[in-house]
């Protein structure tokens, strides 16, 4: 069954240091999506592309982070400088086209922790 | 604008007794309302999701939900809990003119005692 992968699972850093996340989609689907769980709360979206353009990035705290999806395939989410505040479980998500009632499929995340 | 609300953070039962997830919706137009469950480290998995068919939505393992659109509410149900069934829980709502954006509830997690 095919399956949204990320790396790494884990990642540990220091405050001020650069960190990116990578997500590859299910094979074909056009609409991916990176979203942040803060522990004990549900996800909130950060960014939302259609192929390789972005279509919602109204929640990304841009003066830090920064996705780019440059074909259109797999994509990297990327924060620097790293805060405390960002330690969370960074998920991604994609889904064959942006409309119509068709699902998400998430994948197991990448649990960012800063020291 | 779209929320949802889950009501309990938290919900424990035992092994064998009915399970009750409560979650009350608010939306603009007619959405499209998912259960979700992640277990611990792992992604999040689709239950079961209605989107304006049945109004009782059968899922995956056994559980349930109905829509009730004069109460505002999408309760996830099973009627009896296995060991399993202990995980986090999303009751999330999506309306097509917020470009089926989903919004996410602040979970409820289940514990399940033997």
């Amino acid at each position: 069954e095919a399956e949204v992968a990320q790396s790494p699972r884990y990642k540990i850093t220091e405050k001020s240091q650069a960190v990116a996340f990578w997500c590859d989609p299910i094979s074909g689907h056009a609409t991916l999506y990176w979203y942040r769980q803060i522990l004990g709360q549900g996800p909130e979206l950060l960014v939302q592309f259609q192929d390789e353009s972005v279509v919602d990035d109204s929640q990304l705290p841009k003066d830090r982070f920064s996705a780019e999806r440059l074909k259109g395939v797999d994509s990297t989410l990327k924060i620097q400088p790293a805060e405390l505040g960002d330690s969370a479980m960074y998920l991604c998500a994609s889904r064959i086209k942006l409309a119509g009632d068709n699902e998400q499929f998430f994948g197991p995340g990448t649990r960012l922790t800063v020291l | 604008a779209q929320s949802v609300t889950q009501l309990d953070s938290h919900v424990s039962v035992s092994e064998g007794t009915p399970v009750l997830l409560r979650c009350n919706y608010s939306s603009s137009y007619s959405p499209s309302l998912f259960w979700y469950v992640q277990h611990p480290n792992k992604g999040l998995q689709l239950l079961l999701k209605y989107t304006s068919a049945a109004t009782l939505v059968k899922g995956i393992n056994g559980f349930e939900a109905e829509f009730k659109k004069s109460e505002t509410s999408f309760h996830l149900t099973k009627p009896s809990a296995h060991m399993s069934d202990a995980a986090e829980y999303f009751c999330v709502v999506s309306e097509r003119n917020a470009g089926n954006m989903l919004t996410f509830g602040g979970g409820t997690r289940l514990m399940v005692k033997p």
